[in-house]
């Protein structure tokens, strides 16, 4: 069966420092990937996607993220981070029918 | 334009109420998706509809009534609710399927806030 992990259900970074939110997946093939960021009481805005061609994934507002299939990885990152960033963080992956959804990690960027 | 339109933005209604929810994009996206999330949790689907037509129903209970008027339009029809049912109701669309068969990348709406008292 398909699944999602978000590795870190809390992570903190100060103002201007790198962000990484980690994301593995299982699957039985290549999904098609993505990050959606979701502010609060706001609907989910998608950031970035993987389909299977470059696995270097560049989204908006800085973000990027790299597919690597022996990790079965698909980690977010920022160079640097601003205040704007705080926010919960989705990885989803695209299954048979419907999203699979991880469980979401919650971002904090400290003055 | 990629924006999904959902009115009301907040929504309080009694046990004993009816009452609707709407949906609207102009993407020409042929698949729209109902959604439910409850504090600090992903999204959990409710519904799918595919060219018009329910696809899935994820065993949601009788008291949501979801509805597609025509392409661009979904509504969620709200009866008899329970407190339990309070949450943020998220309406997306995609392109019908990915190149992977799988659903196509979906944009939300910014949701209705949902209280039953």
């Amino acid at each position: 069966a398909q699944s999602v992990t978000q590795l870190d259900s809390h992570v903190s970074v100060s103002e201007g420092t790198p962000v990484l939110l980690r994301c593995n997946y299982s699957s039985s093939y290549s999904p098609s990937l993505f990050w959606y960021v979701q502010h609060p009481n706001k609907g989910l805005q998608l950031l970035l996607k993987y389909t299977s061609a470059a696995t270097l994934v560049k989204g908006i507002n800085g973000f990027e993220a790299e597919f690597k299939k022996s990790e079965t990885s698909f980690h977010l990152t920022k160079p640097s981070a601003h205040m704007s960033d705080a926010a919960e963080y989705f990885c989803v992956a695209s299954g048979t029918y419907k999203y699979i959804f991880g469980t979401g990690t919650r971002l904090k960027v400290l003055a | 334009d990629t924006e999904v339109t959902q009115t009301p933005k907040h929504l309080v209604m009694g046990m004993t109420n009816k009452k609707s929810l709407k949906c609207e994009q102009h993407m020409g996206h042929r698949a729209m998706y109902w959604y439910k999330q409850k504090a600090k949790k992903p999204p959990e689907l409710m519904f799918v509809y595919s060219y018009e037509k329910l696809s899935i129903n994820e065993s949601v209970p009788s008291r949501f009534s979801p509805e597609c008027p025509n392409s661009s339009l979904l509504n969620l029809h709200l009866h008899a609710l329970q407190p339990e049912d309070s949450a943020l109701y998220l309406c997306a669309s995609s392109q019908d399927r990915s190149s992977t068969g799988g659903p196509g990348e979906q944009y939300f709406g910014p949701g209705t806030r949902l209280t039953v008292t």
